[in-house]
């Protein structure tokens, strides 16, 4: 079965500091999209960034950027200047089998300290 | 901006009840999804829907079914809810650009 594996079921960071969440995969596709969302307290989740496998450049979204490590089937999170509006859950997901669905990590809570 | 929006934000019911969860999309995305979230769980897949009336099974399908008669709209149903079912509910729909968008979410308690 494919997978994604968060680590960390919880981390905290000090505002303005950078946090890096990890997240590993399992599989056999060649070109797929590797995603990232939030899910603030009792808010809606919301898309942080994509990256797609068949691009070398890592991306970039504001202060989100990710390191994605295609052969280590890695793909991480850095937080630069963390603020308290970041304080959330974070997954990471995959899309299965090259389908339209999607395999969702566990989580990973993220608390930033003023 | 999309928009995804789920009937009730809290719900309770008793068990035995049949429990209905409505969700609709305003962005004529063609497939649509249900997840149970539970914590330390991440989210699960029950169903999705990738066209009117199409469905098919997530990984959790069991004591769930859903209806998809128009496109905007796909309902997640309980048929006899069961307190193993207390969880957040979430909608999704998927953009071209492969992007999922959720809903706000539906607690919902089983007593």
């Amino acid at each position: 079965a494919q997978t994604v594996t968060q680590s960390q079921p919880e981390m905290s960071v000090q505002e303005a500091e950078t946090v890096t969440l990890s997240c590993t995969y399992d599989t056999s596709e060649s070109d797929y999209y590797l995603f990232w969302y939030k899910q603030p307290p009792s808010r809606q989740m919301i898309l942080v960034i994509r990256q797609e496998a068949y691009k070398q450049q890592n991306a970039t979204e504001n202060r989100f950027s990710v390191n994605f490590q295609k052969a280590a089937k890695s793909f991480s999170l850095k937080i630069s200047d963390s603020q308290l509006g970041d304080a959330a859950m974070y997954f990471c997901a995959y899309p299965q089998g090259g389908s339209e669905k999607l395999v969702f990590g566990k989580g990973t809570k993220l608390t930033v300290n003023p | 901006d999309v928009k995804v929006t789920q009937s009730s934000r809290y719900l309770v019911k008793r068990t035995g009840e049949k429990v209905f969860l409505e969700c609709v999309q305003d962005m004529d995305h063609e497939n649509m999804f249900w997840y149970r979230q539970d914590p330390g769980l991440g989210l699960r897949l029950i169903y999705f829907s990738y066209d009117v009336k199409m469905k098919e099974k997530g990984d959790i399908p069991e004591g769930y079914s859903v209806s998809r008669e128009k496109k905007e709209r796909f309902s997640l149903i309980l048929e006899s809810a069961s307190t193993n079912q207390t969880s957040m509910y979430l909608c999704a729909s998927l953009s071209s650009y492969n992007e999922q968008f959720f809903g706000p979410g539906t607690r919902l308690t089983v007593l």
